[in-house]
């Protein structure tokens, strides 16, 4: 079974430029979560799909960030414009999802190291 | 709201030494505890868990038992090896907020 993917590993911007980040979770998976890392803080949660829908967008930090997961399998997170305090890295994971205990453990892709300058 | 405090780093110990690396948590409810590793260059890897209080997870050696009393889920190691350098995070999942709470991360650095 293929891990959760995450595409570019690496990316380095100009301040002003737009970054689309993509992540493509374990299939099968109904929940995709979005989180980053910055300045070697804490890994905090930007938003939650289960399948197509947005089920909790609370930590996506300003309207200059915008999330898709067309047809409930892959996601983006396009960033535009990007911004300084941007840089950091984006991990992705996926979760089964139902109610069993199970359900719920999340696996992590590599991340996307986003550099902004 | 859920959170979760853990120890500072960085954490530098000679190999073979003993690893303590504390975690204390806030949440509502009965969160499920975590901890992650993360080596140099890889992304994040589940390390160990545990889903009810007084269960112990153990992994690699690893192991951390979820104190409910205490609200502690500290992760240990008797005898750490050079490869065990890596980024700590210890997590809690609540299936009220349906979403991982991280700590900050402990960089710990195993030298020969």
């Amino acid at each position: 079974e293929a891990g959760v993917t995450q595409f570019p590993s690496h990316s380095v911007i100009e301040k002003g430029q737009t970054v689309t980040l993509r992540c493509d979770p374990i299939s099968g998976h109904d929940n995709l979560y979005w989180y980053r890392r910055v300045m070697g803080k804490e890994i905090k949660f930007l938003l939650h799909f289960v399948k197509e829908s947005k089920q909790d967008e609370s930590g996506m930090p300003n309207n200059r960030f915008l999330a898709e997961r067309t047809g409930g399998t892959y996601s983006t997170l396009k960033v535009q414009p990007a911004e300084l305090e941007d840089s950091g890295v984006y991990f992705c994971a996926s979760s089964r999802g139902g109610t069993a205990v199970v359900s719920y453990e999340q696996y992590f892709g590599p991340g996307t190291r986003l550099t902004v300058t | 709201g859920n959170s979760v405090t853990q120890m500072e780093g960085p954490v530098t110990l000679s190999e073979e030494a003993f690893l303590t690396i504390n975690c204390t948590y806030t949440a509502t409810g009965y969160p499920s505890l975590f901890w992650y590793v993360q080596y140099p260059g890889e992304g994040l890897q589940l390390l160990l868990k545990a889903t009810k209080a007084d269960d112990k997870g153990s992994n690699k050696g690893f192991e951390a038992t979820y104190r409910k009393e205490t609200t502690s889920f500290h992760l240990e190691k008797g005898s750490v090896q050079v490869s065990d350098s890596a980024v700590y995070f210890c997590a809690l999942f609540n299936t009220n907020a349906g979403k991982s709470t991280f700590g900050d991360g402990t960089t710990l650095t195993v030298k020969p």
